[in-house]
């Protein structure tokens, strides 16, 4: 069965710290897709990356990077330079083939808080 | 501008009064979704639909109907809703990429409460 691991439930930071959040994926598959999301105090569902099981480079976007390794199922994302806007809640999530790509497997999610 | 729309964004009601909760996306996306989020557990589906009439259960569909009659539209029933069904709900859609859902783009989210 699909699992999602997001073991960190809370980290607070202070502005301009970089800070990592950790997610840890199982699967039996190995076509699979990784996802991480935001969700802000606002309340929405924010996509912000998706990382197909092939395709082990990492990915950077601005302040935003995500490092893949599947050696040890991670999918873990970074933060540098933190600002107070980064303040929300992040989820982590995983669809594969054995579930025909039909949904998505979250983490339970990490609370991110930003101070100035 | 591309979105998932959900209404009402907060409803509080009593136990066993029907309800539904509409979705509607403008993206022409073929696979829609509904989720449930709950401390402490993440989001999980509910149920999908991967075209109109067809849909499907997800992991935790007890208590829910949903209907696909048109591309565009997925609402959400609760014929009796239960206090355990209060819960924050989102409906996701997105295109389909042969017979794989692509990525899913979500609505803003319908905070229910059952008294």
């Amino acid at each position: 069965a699909q699992k999602v691991t997001q073991a960190q439930t809370e980290i607070s930071v202070v502005e301009k710290e970089d800070v990592t959040l950790d997610c840890v994926y199982e699967t039996r598959d190995t076509t699979y897709y990784l996802f991480w999301y935001k969700q802000p105090p606002s309340g929405e569902l924010v996509f912000l990356i998706r990382r197909n099981s092939f395709d082990e480079q990492n990915e950077i976007s601005g302040r935003y990077s995500w490092n893949f390794q599947k050696s040890t199922s991670s999918f873990n994302f970074t933060i540098t330079a933190s600002q107070v806007v980064d303040s929300a809640v992040y989820f982590c999530a995983l669809s594969d083939l054995n579930t025909g790509f039909q949904k998505l497997v979250f983490g339970t999610g990490t609370r991110l808080l930003v101070s100035p | 501008e591309a979105q998932v729309t959900q209404n009402p964004r907060y409803l509080i009601t009593v136990t066993g009064k029907k309800l539904t909760v509409t979705c509607s996306q403008n993206m022409n996306h073929e696979y829609m979704s509904w989720y449930r989020q709950d401390p402490g557990l993440g989001l999980r589906q509910i149920y999908y639909s991967m075209n109109v009439e067809v849909t499907d259960k997800g992991d935790v569909p007890e208590g829910y109907k949903v209907s696909r009659k048109e591309k565009r539209n997925f609402p959400l029933i609760l014929e009796s809703p239960s206090p355990n069904q209060t819960s924050l709900y989102f409906c996701a859609s997105s295109r389909l990429a042969g017979d794989r859902a692509d990525t899913q783009y979500f609505g803003p989210g319908t905070r229910l409460t059952v008294l």
